[in-house]
C-alpha cells in the first residue's frame, strides 16, 4: 500500500492554530475511523497524540485535536507553543491487519 | 510505568545476520501486540509488522514480508526483529511499540527508545 499524503511542512506563530492534513484512499482513511497521529522531536521516539481519529491519550494537551472527512484526516493544534515544533506523522489501518503511515510533516513555530 | 526497552546500537557488515530485541515491562506482555517500525536516515516511519506474544501470531507489511523475521519469547516479555543477511539499505533506526489487542491494529503506544542499525563494509 502507498504511504498517506501529508504536506512536507507547515508553520505558524505562537498562539495561532494550524492544521495538518493526511490524505489516503477509500481503502484506508476513508474506510476506517482508525487514524492516529504521532509527534516526533529530533532524535527522539515518536509519541502518540491522537488515536482512533479524535481520541487523546491521557497526558496529551487538549490543544491537539483530530478529525476526518472522507479520505482525509486532520490534526489541529491550537494555541501553538514553541515546544510543538516537531515532525508529525499520521497513521491509518488499511485492512487485512495492515497499517500505513504518512510521509510526515515538519511543523515550524515561527 | 509501561516501558519498552530496546537493545543497543549495532554496526554490521553486509551479509551478516542480526537480531535486535524489545523488552516490555509494567504491563501484561501477552495483552497487547508488539509492532516494529523502521525509520531510515532523514525519512519517515514505515510499518514493518506486528506479533502477538501470546501465541506468536505474526502479521507482516507486504513491503517487509520475507525480508525480516519477527518473533517473541513471552517467558521473558521480549520481542525480536531479525535479519539473516543484512544489506546497506537496512541502515535505519528501528522502533518497537505496543499495539492494543482490541480491534484492528491501528495505534502504537508507548514506543521503545529505538535501535540504530548501521550496515557498512
Amino acid at each position: 500500500q502507498s504511504a498517506l499524503t501529508q504536506p512536507a511542512s507547515v508553520s505558524g506563530s505562537p498562539g495561532q492554530s494550524i492544521t495538518i492534513s493526511c490524505t489516503g484512499t477509500s481503502s484506508d482513511v476513508g474506510s476506517y475511523n482508525l487514524v492516529s497521529w504521532y509527534q516526533q522531536h529530533p532524535g527522539k521516539a515518536p509519541k502518540l497524540m491522537i488515536y482512533e481519529g479524535s481520541k487523546r491519550p491521557s497526558g496529551v494537551s487538549n490543544r491537539f485535536s483530530g478529525s476526518k472527512s472522507g479520505n482525509t484526516a486532520s490534526l489541529t493544534i491550537s494555541g501553538l507553543q514553541a515546544e510543538d515544533e516537531a515532525d508529525y506523522y499520521c497513521c491509518s489501518y488499511a485492512g487485512s491487519s495492515n497499517v500505513v503511515f504518512g510521509g510526515g510533516t515538519k511543523l515550524t513555530v515561527l | 510505568e509501561v516501558q519498552l526497552v530496546q537493545s543497543g546500537a549495532e554496526v554490521k557488515k553486509p551479509g551478516e545476520s542480526l537480531k535486535i530485541s524489545c523488552k516490555g515491562s509494567g504491563y501484561s506482555f501477552t495483552s497487547y501486540w508488539i509492532g516494529w517500525v523502521r525509520q531510515m536516515p532523514g525519512k519517515g516511519l514505515e510499518w514493518m509488522g506486528i506479533i502477538y506474544p501470546g501465541d506468536s501470531d505474526t502479521r507482516y507489511s507486504p513491503s517487509f514480508q520475507g525480508q525480516v523475521t519477527i518473533s517473541a519469547d513471552k517467558s521473558i516479555s521480549t520481542a525480536y526483529l531479525q535479519w539473516s543477511s543484512l544489506k546497506a539499505s537496512d541502515t535505519a533506526m528501528y522502533y518497537c511499540a505496543r499495539v492494543p489487542l482490541t480491534g484492528p491494529p491501528n495505534w502504537f503506544d508507548p514506543w521503545g527508545q529505538g535501535t540504530l542499525v548501521t550496515v557498512s563494509s
